[in-house]
């Protein structure tokens, strides 16, 4: 079955730290890969997307995702944090042509000053 | 101007009133989606649309219903609401070409069923 688990429910970390986001899938056909933010009170903002290609992806905001075929993961990271960054954190999986993706139950990102 | 708006933002409704949630895109987009959002459980679809004549049921169906009355508008009805559909809706769109499996999503609806 389709699977997208995000380990992490919350996460801490101090303004200015690095961040990593764990994601992890299971997909039968070659996966297309999304990481999505969602800042209080507003809707999903796509920050980077992987179809296939080079693994490291960079995205808006100063994210990256790098996709590990033989992990099932695509991991989200940023060298250092933001204050803004305090948001819950999406990934999420699909495939060519299929006709949806589903969603990891998210992660929320709480930022120390 | 907003690709995907939806309204309304907020609603608060009562145990067995029927109401109706919009959105529309000015994206040109085919595909349209419905997600309701619950604490600790992410997206989880509802329905889903590829064009006006095409409506399939997602995941979470039951209870509710939905319309495609153009292209660019497609709304969800929730018959006689129940306070276990409070819940964050939003809606998302996709286009149908190369890049047919980016959604992106409009601001949400807060619904309280009391």
């Amino acid at each position: 079955a389709q699977s997208v688990t995000q380990p992490d429910i919350h996460i801490t970390v101090s303004e200015g730290a690095s961040l990593e986001l764990r994601c992890n899938y299971s997909y039968g056909a070659t996966p297309y890969l999304f990481w999505y933010v969602q800042s209080p009170g507003q809707g999903l903002q796509l920050l980077l997307k992987y179809f296939s290609g080079d693994t490291l992806v960079q995205g808006i905001k100063g994210f990256e995702a790098e996709f590990k075929r033989s992990q099932s993961s695509f991991n989200l990271r940023k060298p250092s944090v933001h204050w803004s960054d305090a948001a819950e954190y999406f990934c999420a999986v699909g495939a060519h042509r299929d006709d949806k993706i589903i969603f990891g139950k998210g992660t929320r990102l709480h930022i120390l000053p | 101007d907003a690709d995907v708006t939806q309204t309304p933002r907020n609603r608060i409704t009562k145990t067995g009133k029927r109401i109706m949630l919009e959105c529309s895109q000015t994206k040109g987009h085919d595909r349209m989606y419905w997600y309701r959002q619950d604490p600790g459980l992410g997206l989880r679809l509802i329905y889903y649309s590829f064009d006006v004549k095409d409506i399939n049921k997602g995941e979470i169906s039951d209870g509710y219903s939905v319309s495609r009355q153009a292209q660019a508008k497609f709304s969800l009805s929730l018959e006689s609401a129940i306070p276990n559909q409070t819940a964050l809706y939003f809606c998302a769109t996709s286009g149908s070409g190369g890049d047919q499996e980016t959604q992106y999503f409009g601001p949400g609806t807060r619904l309280l069923v009391l």
